[in-house]
């Protein structure tokens, strides 16, 4: 089955700097990623997600990048703020039978003001 | 209903009893999956309704978990002699049918059990 590995555990930056988490998975037939937030307390909501056939999606300060050659994507927030503080978790699954996602083990982000 | 709604939010349970988690999807929702978060751990797959097939229940740590899904929308997982190690967040997520262009789960807001 699938492997997803996330990277870093913690990441803490100062507002306004970037922020990068990266993730591999194992599955090379795997073609949908998708990014949660969950901030403490609450559910996890979908951010952002990709698919096999882009490379790279933008919405507004977050980006994620997929080489699939490699097996990994990542996240990408720039111009941090304190709001973006929570833990993230990429996922990834092959979308043509709508099986479950395989998360990674999440990346506590803290924005520091 | 408009999101995943679940209930209890908070269940305290003595060690050795059993307890009920109640997911019920969006209306519509075919696929129902439950995932079982740890403080501070990740996402662990438990089972996944798709439909009426056969669920997969791939995830399920022991015998002592079990769920089902009646009518094709309220699921409901059942644990048996509930241990310490089983407190946790059960976070429950529906999907829509069509699979191939939207795949991003709606999740419930949990579950949170503690077993003393």
């Amino acid at each position: 089955g699938e492997n997803v590995e996330q990277h870093p555990s913690t990441l803490s930056v100062q507002e306004g700097d970037s922020a990068v988490i990266k993730c591999t998975y194992s599955d090379s037939a795997s073609n949908y990623f998708p990014w949660y937030k969950q901030e403490l307390g609450k559910r996890p909501q979908l951010i952002i997600d990709i698919r096999s056939n882009v490379g790279e999606k933008k919405d507004q300060r977050i980006a994620v990048t997929l080489n699939k050659t490699a097996k990994h994507f990542s996240l990408h927030i720039t111009e941090t703020q304190p709001e973006d503080s929570a833990v993230y978790f990429c996922a990834a699954a092959f979308s043509g039978s709508a099986r479950q996602l395989t998360f990674g083990s999440g990346t506590q982000l803290t924005v520091l003001p | 209903g408009a999101g995943v709604s679940q209930s209890p939010s908070n269940k305290v349970t003595e060690k050795g009893k059993d307890v009920e988690l109640r997911c019920d999807p969006i209306s519509g929702h075919t696929a129902l999956y439950w995932y079982r978060q740890s403080l501070g751990q990740g996402l662990e797959f438990l089972i996944y309704f798709q439909g009426n097939s056969a669920p997969d229940k791939s995830g399920l740590p022991s015998d002592r978990f079990s769920a089902e899904r009646t009518g094709g929308s309220v699921s409901t997982l059942t644990i048996q002699r509930t241990q310490q190690e089983d407190s946790a967040v059960y976070l429950c997520a529906s999907l829509a049918q069509a699979a191939q262009n939207h795949y991003g789960y709606t999740f419930g807001s949990g579950t949170r059990l503690t077993v003393v």
